[in-house]
């Protein structure tokens, strides 16, 4: 079955600084990747997504990510953090056979001012 | 353009008891997947629904069953519950059953097993 992890639990970022959040999957086939954000009493919101092609994916919110297949590893960039991208971070992958998406545990941004 | 709803935003259950959860699909979406969120974890997989019927599931009991409507609005059922039960519930629409469309998702119900 396929799973994702997420190493880090909590990082804390200075306003302007670069982020880069670790997301590690296993999968026996080629998989596809999201990454999602969630904010305090709200539903998650879809950054960007991988399936094939061009390993780097661009996002919202200037977010982008790149699919490394020898590390399966689909890790999340931002080159200058702004406050208001402070909430939980989810990567994701989903089994295409029966449509079951498996989220890792999430990593929660704080940022410092 | 609405987007996706739930109903209720909070609920209260002892165990033992039965609930039903509400979702209305983003317009033009006719695929709902449910998800089930335990405080300080990723959202699981329960179910997903694909113009009525079930279109893939995860590893939940028999107890959590669903409906999708004509309408493709959905609702989630969970019998006898237990205080693993509680969690946010989340429900997410899609404009079609594809593994690579995108999900879009609601604020959730936070539903609270005594």
């Amino acid at each position: 079955a396929q799973s994702v992890t997420q190493p880090d639990i909590h990082i804390t970022v200075s306003e302007g600084a670069s982020l880069e959040l670790r997301c590690n999957y296993s999968y026996g086939a080629t998989p596809y990747l999201f990454w999602y954000v969630q904010s305090p009493g709200q539903g998650l919101q879809l950054l960007l997504k991988y399936f094939s092609g061009d390993t780097l994916v661009q996002g919202i919110k200037g977010f982008e990510a790149e699919f490394k297949r020898s590390q399966s590893s689909f890790n999340l960039r931002k080159p200058s953090v702004h406050w208001s991208d402070a909430a939980e971070y989810f990567c994701a992958v989903v089994n295409w056979n029966n449509n079951d998406m498996r989220f890792g545990a999430g990593t929660r941004l704080t940022v410092k001012p | 353009e609405t987007g996706v709803t739930q109903s209720p935003t909070h609920l209260i259950k002892t165990r033992g008891q039965q609930v039903t959860l509400r979702c209305s699909s983003q317009s033009g979406h006719n695929t709902v997947s449910w998800y089930q969120q335990a405080l300080g974890q990723g959202p699981q997989f329960i179910f997903q629904y694909y113009r009525e019927e079930e279109n893939g599931r995860g590893n939940f009991p028999p107890r959590f069953s669903g409906l999708q409507f004509p309408n493709y609005s959905s609702e989630l059922n969970v019998n006898a519950l237990e205080l693993d039960d509680s969690a946010l519930y989340l429900c997410a629409s899609s404009l079609t059953s594809g593994a690579t469309d995108t999900q879009y998702f609601g604020p959730g119900t936070r539903l609270t097993v005594l």
